[in-house]
């Protein structure tokens, strides 16, 4: 059973735009959320993380904002990038915990 | 300084062949991990060794075994291997569990079983 869910399998954005990626998850018990950027036969990368005890958190382009009531996390890029292309993970993890659980991915395409 | 290295990159089986994924860290991580990718999923964790010494199943850990060999390196064994394996696996390492620790991720290996 799929914890952590990432609906859009694929997303176009104009360079330039911003890009938003959206994340559900569904265990109570994660309290610490992360995103990781794969490239094609590479290993994912971390980008940005996020605990539960805050909202928000920056990184340069990179912002992620958490609603824990709603269960749901969004990754945003500003502005997008055609470096940016690439699978963006959203993964979760219990505190003091080893298992990352990943969503399936989503597949930014930033076009010129 | 590679960080995470995996071998091979790539690897045929035939359906009842054993081979055995190689990983090794040079960042003298604690924790260690193997991960599988199929398409159109997440990654889906195997095993993880916390420390040199032990190991614990994840959530897919059926027809696979490892050895935490050293601090350095941990090893992925199919002992009879099955189509349903086809995969890329991933190896990584963490100085601890927790939220205070990154994992960072090897290449991949590229495993087809035929």
């Amino acid at each position: 059973d799929q914890q952590v869910k990432q609906n859009s399998p694929s997303l176009s954005v104009q360079e330039g735009r911003i890009s938003i990626l959206n994340c559900d998850y569904t265990n109570s018990m994660f309290d610490y959320f992360l995103w990781y950027k794969k490239y094609p036969a590479e290993g994912p990368t971390f980008l940005i993380s996020i605990s539960s005890i805050k909202d928000k958190n920056e990184d340069g382009r990179f912002t992620v904002f958490l609603n824990k009531s709603a269960k749901h996390l969004s990754l945003h890029i500003v502005p997008s990038q055609p470096g940016d292309s690439a699978v963006y993970f959203c993964a979760a993890l219990k505190n003091s915990g080893y298992a990352l659980n990943f969503g399936k991915g989503t597949s930014l395409l930033v076009t010129p | 300084n590679a960080g995470v290295t995996q071998t091979p990159k790539f690897q045929v089986l035939k359906t009842g062949q054993s081979m055995t994924l190689q990983c090794a860290q040079d960042m003298n991580h604690n924790s260690m991990y193997w991960y599988r990718q199929d398409p159109g999923m997440g990654l889906r964790l195997i095993y993880y060794s916390a420390s040199e010494g032990t190991t614990d199943k994840g959530e897919v850990p059926n027809g696979y075994n490892v050895s935490r060999l050293n601090k350095r390196e941990f090893s992925l064994r199919l002992e009879s291997a099955a189509p349903s394996q086809t995969s890329v696996y991933f190896c990584a390492s963490s100085e601890s569990g927790g939220y205070s620790y990154e994992q960072y991720f090897g290449p991949g290996t590229r495993l087809t079983v035929t």
